[in-house]
């Protein structure tokens, strides 16, 4: 069974960069079939795309985030990592990774999410 | 403000049908036809219950249903029952590859 697991500090101090990292387990990172993401959600709030990245490094981001993320990956780790910089309180979320399929393989939808990591922004 | 628009909420008593509506554009949910759905309890983390506008997950009850017309999708749930209280989120690809979501709409069961 696929799992994913979010990691990294629970809290950052504005201005600075956040950084996760997603583990994935039961399959691996390295595959032509999926992409791997990441979505948050503010507290009390919708969900919001930030991008994906694919087993070769390409990557896909939101266009209102862009200027601030890179996603990446290790598929030696069989890890994908996040890194926000420059942020404020509304950067405030939960933040998820999950899988989503590559298109013509399989839907274009995110069908396994980690558990979620909530991280605040303050000083 | 959402780039698809969903109602903040919606009813219904156990056996009852619901629809959920998703509403965006000629630019996302009226050019491509892979919406998705997806349910979200408290405190966990979406489960993706629809894609492809209407086709379901290996598991995920029949009695959860979608379509589209235009550019509006739709979510139905049939019999409803309890554990069906959460929130319920739409998604589309549009014309620059991004994905966006509903702002979502709470389910309660009266």
């Amino acid at each position: 069974q696929l799992q994913l697991q979010e990691s990294g500090p629970r809290l950052v101090k504005p201005s600075e960069t956040l950084s996760l990292t997603c583990t994935v387990s039961g399959g691996s990172i390295n595959t032509l079939n999926y992409y791997w993401g990441w979505i948050r959600q503010p507290p009390g709030k919708g969900l919001e795309w930030i991008g994906h990245t694919y087993y070769n490094g390409n990557t896909y981001y939101s266009p209102s985030l862009k200027s601030r993320v890179t996603i990446s990956v290790d598929t030696s780790e069989n890890q994908f990592s996040l890194r926000l910089t420059s942020v404020t309180a509304a950067d405030t979320a939960i933040y998820y990774c999950a899988r989503r399929g590559v298109e013509g393989v399989h839907p274009r939808s995110f069908d396994y999410w980690g558990q979620g990591t909530l991280v605040t922004v303050s000083s | 403000q959402s780039a698809l628009t969903q109602p903040a909420s919606v009813s219904g008593s156990p056996g009852q049908s619901i629809t959920i509506s998703c509403t965006g554009t000629s630019s996302d949910i009226g050019g491509f036809y892979d919406v998705s759905w997806y349910q979200q309890h408290p405190g966990k983390a979406p489960k993706l219950i629809i894609h492809d506008v209407s086709d379901r997950p290996s598991g995920v009850s029949n009695r959860f249903s979608g379509s589209k017309s235009g550019t509006t999708a739709s979510l139905t749930i049939s019999g409803l029952q309890a554990e069906d209280e959460a929130d319920y989120y739409c998604s589309s690809y549009n014309n620059r590859n991004s994905l966006l979501f509903g702002g979502g709409t709470k389910l309660t069961v009266l």
